[in-house]
């Protein structure tokens, strides 16, 4: 079973739209999460982190919103751009743990 | 500075043979993982070694085995390779500081077939 539910799988999004991908996890324990992005035959890169102390994390155009209650977290990429077009994939870790699990992916398609 | 390195690339293999693919990392970091990565599962976790000399299990061994032949090098063995077993294997390596959390750096990976 997965640990980190991510949605939607695929992604459709006018160029300068905001794209959205959200993610659940059920574990308590974990208290770092990051969100890679990969490109098609390239390994994955982390785009940004956040920890559970902060709500939101912004950097550029790449915002994490963070629920702690809800177990939730979400990317938003404002002003999207054909170059964002990727996989995307959640992540979550816990501060004693030495392992990331991963949600299922999200592809998203920029169209111009 | 290469990074993650990952060898090779493509493979193609036979139900039954056997095959090791190989990492080495320059980045001087103590973790080192193998991942699976298959369609709308994300990546899922073989095994890992949080530093030299170590090795445990990650969320999908079965088939599996490694080595952490030194601080640089974490191969992976098929050793006798399954259809199951096709998939994209990309390895990592992170710094791993006490208390605080730090990137994972991934290779370019290896596209595996088994026919």
């Amino acid at each position: 079973q997965q640990q980190v539910k991510q949605s939607p799988q695929s992604l459709i999004v006018q160029k300068g739209g905001i794209s959205i991908i959200n993610c659940a996890y059920e574990n308590t324990a974990f208290d770092y999460f990051p969100w890679y992005q990969q490109f098609p035959g390239k390994g994955p890169a982390l785009l940004i982190a956040i920890r559970p102390d902060v709500s939101e994390k912004k950097e550029g155009r790449f915002t994490i919103s963070f629920n702690k209650s809800a177990k939730q977290f979400s990317l938003h990429i404002m002003d999207s751009q054909p170059g964002d077009s990727a996989t995307y994939f959640c992540a979550a870790r816990g501060n004693a743990g030495n392992m990331l699990t991963f949600g299922g992916g999200t592809r998203l398609m920029v169209k111009p | 500075n290469a990074g993650v390195t990952q060898t090779p690339k493509f493979q193609v293999l036979k139900t039954g043979q056997s095959m090791t693919l190989q990492c080495a990392q320059d980045m001087n970091h103590n973790s080192m993982y193998w991942y699976r990565q298959d369609p709308g599962m994300g990546l899922r976790l073989i095994y890992y070694s949080a530093s030299e000399g170590t090795t445990d299990k990650g969320e999908v061994p079965n088939g599996y085995n490694v080595s952490r032949l030194n601080k640089r090098e974490f191969s992976l063995r098929l050793e006798s390779a399954a259809p199951s077993q096709t998939s994209v294997y990309f390895c990592a390596s992170r710094a791993r500081r006490t208390g605080q959390s730090s990137e994972a750096f991934f290779g370019q990976g290896t596209r595996l077939t088994v026919v």
